[in-house]
């Protein structure tokens, strides 16, 4: 199993461009989020689904959006990039919420300029 | 809702003494809690964490945790580290039955361990 993997690792966007973050996990979890990294900042929840065409908004949706037409893959879409975005994206996958585990991808690091 | 603190952001000690990595957390039901570790330039990964039962966890790399409802702490513990536990440590709540389901981080400890 690859688990859970992001693509691009690294990307430099300008301000104003857009761009799909890739993630897609091979585990058949039904759950899927995508965080954010800000340094002392810890993870902020974005957006997560809990089962393919189910998403929901999380603590810091606003710029950001989401889809999930399968089990497998759970692509976030920036459209208008601001420096505010400037931050290490995190895909993670969990079979179910609560008790269980979440196993997170090496990251995407973004520069908006 | 649910929330977590973490009141170190750094922890600074030498090599094999010991280290406390604390945590609180509020919820207003039952809840299960998580320690997580992030090695530079990686991902987060699972250390280990509080379902139910007994109500000191332990990981395969010697650290340990206390559930402690009282104080509502879920403090990570460690008696002698070793240089390679230099890392990122978050700690983190989810709710039981009845709650949101999805995990909550704190903004985690970095741990620096020196020679």
């Amino acid at each position: 199993n690859a688990g859970v993997t992001q693509t691009p690792k690294f990307r430099i966007l300008k301000i104003g461009q857009s761009m799909t973050l890739q993630c897609t996990q091979d585990m058949n979890h039904n759950y899927m989020y995508w965080y954010r990294q800000d340094p002392g900042m810890g993870l902020k929840l974005i957006y997560y689904s809990v089962g393919a065409g189910i998403t929901d908004k999380g603590e810091v949706p606003n710029g950001y959006n989401v889809s999930r037409s399968t089990t497998e893959d759970f692509p976030l879409r920036l459209e208008l990039a601001a420096p505010s975005q400037t931050s290490v994206y995190f895909c993670a996958s969990s079979l179910s919420g609560g008790s269980e585990k979440l196993f997170f991808g090496s990251g995407t690091q973004l520069s908006v300029l | 809702a649910q929330s977590v603190t973490q009141l170190d952001s750094q922890v600074p000690v030498f090599e094999e003494a010991p280290v406390e990595l604390r945590c609180n957390y509020s919820s207003s039901v039952s809840v299960y809690l998580f320690w997580y570790v992030q090695y530079p330039n990686q991902g987060l990964q699972l250390l280990l964490k509080y379902l139910s039962g007994s109500t000191l966890v332990e990981s395969i790399n010697g650290f340990e945790a206390e559930f402690n409802k009282s104080q509502t702490s879920f403090h990570l513990r460690k008696p002698s580290v070793h240089i390679s536990d230099t890392a990122e440590y978050f700690c983190a709540v989810s709710d039981s039955p009845g709650g949101s389901y999805i995990p909550t981080f704190g903004r985690g400890t970095s741990l620096i361990v020196h020679p």
